[in-house]
């Protein structure tokens, strides 16, 4: 079985731009949760969606966002870029089966590095 | 305010050895929690997942303890490989009428020498 893929693995933009990344679950999976990682403040986690609909949310601004697709995949997308924004975005999938949902194991990717300039 | 508290911040142990890494959190309410292994430039991969009513459980040479009324969990792995080199992530989560919430350690960095 493949593993979760993201697209494109580095990326660099500038300030002000806008970005989307994009994430493919594993086959069958129907959650997928994207998380930001940078060195000062470690993992944080910014929404999941489960078959198209967000059902969680993080603590981040409006200027990031996503979306999820009837094949499971997801986009996220950060507007108006800032230098904070620097960080591996991390996609990770699970069944999102109900009842087993907050137990289950995530599957990471290997993650998108956004370099803002 | 919902913390995980990591222990060591980075750690150097000679292969073969033994090591424990330490977690502490003040979540509430409690609904489970994970360590995950972090190889540099990959995405985290999870180790073990740990409800209130469990206070081990092990997979391979990781096994994880948890202390619910202490509020502190611990990894220790056993005859250490240069392959356990990596970032060692605990995550606690919350399960409320807010919602579900997850709070992230900043991770122990192991650096297991030969």
């Amino acid at each position: 079985k493949a593993g979760v893929t993201q697209t494109p693995r580095y990326l660099i933009k500038t300030r002000g731009q806008q970005v989307t990344l994009s994430c493919s679950p594993i086959s069958g999976h129907r959650s997928v949760s994207w998380y930001q990682q940078t060195p000062g403040q470690g993992l944080q986690f910014l929404f999941e969606y489960f078959s198209e609909t967000q059902r969680n949310k993080g603590n981040f601004p409006g200027r990031f966002s996503g979306r999820q697709f009837s094949n499971s995949r997801s986009e996220m997308n950060v507007s108006t870029l800032e230098l904070g924004d620097s960080a591996l975005y991390l996609c990770a999938s699970s069944s999102g089966l109900a009842g087993r949902r907050y137990q289950e194991t995530q599957y990471f990717g290997p993650g998108t590095r956004l370099l803002v300039l | 305010k919902n913390q995980v508290e990591q222990s060591p911040q980075s750690l150097i142990i000679l292969e073969g050895k033994n090591c424990t890494l330490q977690c502490n959190y003040t979540v509430s309410p409690f609904s489970n929690l994970r360590w995950y292994k972090q190889d540099t430039g990959r995405g985290p991969v999870s180790l073990t997942i740990m409800t209130f009513s469990e206070n081990t459980k092990s997979n391979g040479r990781y096994t994880a303890t948890l202390d619910a009324d202490t509020k502190q969990s611990s990894l220790h792995i056993t005859a250490s490989q240069l392959s356990d080199s990596a970032s060692y992530i605990c995550v606690v989560s919350s399960n409320s009428n807010s919602g579900y919430a997850l709070n992230f350690g900043k991770g122990t960095s192991l650096l297991v020498t030969p």
